[in-house]
């Protein structure tokens, strides 16, 4: 069956380092991977998209790698601020009939420490 | 409105009571989810609405469940004879296009089944 994973266990990084989430995929072939951010009691928030033809996507602070042959995608902070402490979830969308529709992983918690 | 609204923003109600949940979509956009996340889970889908197309109803968990969309605008998620394991946040999000673009999530309702 199509399953997502992202590390349950929560990220603790000091403040200035570079946070590195992971994404991994089975039984799945998306045509586009997003990663949202969600604080507590708060719907997730968009932040980057990355298509299948992608290897790599830069905003800001943040960088996302997709590696369709390792069924997996990184995402990266760097400078990280306490500020960017959340949840983070990736999801993915298309392919295997699943057009349209975003499956989300279960989320991974990061807390930055000043 | 400027976002996707929902409401009740909480809602308590007893094991077997029936209850609406509403959902106000970004105007203008041909498609709307609804997912469902416990507590320190991920998001689970539920169901998926684009323009006059039947709704991918795939992710519902029960029969007890339902959801509509009326003119292609407002949607109410419908719990029937709820159970103590329904209880959790319920989330909206909608989208102005196909994909890839991004879905705007709601701020949830959160649903205590006594």
């Amino acid at each position: 069956s199509q399953k997502i994973e992202q590390n349950s266990e929560a990220l603790n990084i000091q403040e200035g380092k570079t946070a590195t989430l992971t994404c991994n995929y089975t039984n799945y072939s998306p045509a586009y991977l997003q990663w949202y951010r969600q604080d507590p009691g708060r719907g997730p928030v968009f932040l980057l998209l990355i298509r299948e033809n992608e290897k790599e996507k830069r905003k800001e602070r943040l960088k996302v790698t997709f590696d369709t042959t390792l069924k997996q995608s990184l995402f990266h902070i760097t400078a990280s601020q306490p500020a960017d402490s959340a949840t983070y979830l990736c999801a993915l969308e298309g392919g295997s009939g699943n057009t349209g529709k975003l499956i989300f992983g279960q989320g991974t918690t990061l807390q930055v420490k000043p | 409105g400027a976002g996707v609204s929902q409401s009740p923003s909480n809602k308590v109600t007893e094991k077997g009571k029936d209850v609406e949940l509403r959902c106000d979509p970004i105007s203008g956009h041909t498609a709307l989810y609804w997912y469902r996340q416990s507590l320190g889970q991920g998001l689970e889908f539920l169901i998926y609405f684009q323009g006059n197309s039947a709704p991918d109803k795939s992710g519902l968990p029960s029969d007890r469940f339902s959801a509509e969309r009326t003119g292609g605008s407002v949607s109410t998620l419908t719990i029937q004879r709820t159970q103590q394991e329904d209880s959790a946040v319920y989330l909206c999000a909608s989208r102005g296009g196909g994909a890839p673009d991004t879905q705007y999530f709601g701020p949830g309702t959160r649903l205590t089944v006594l």
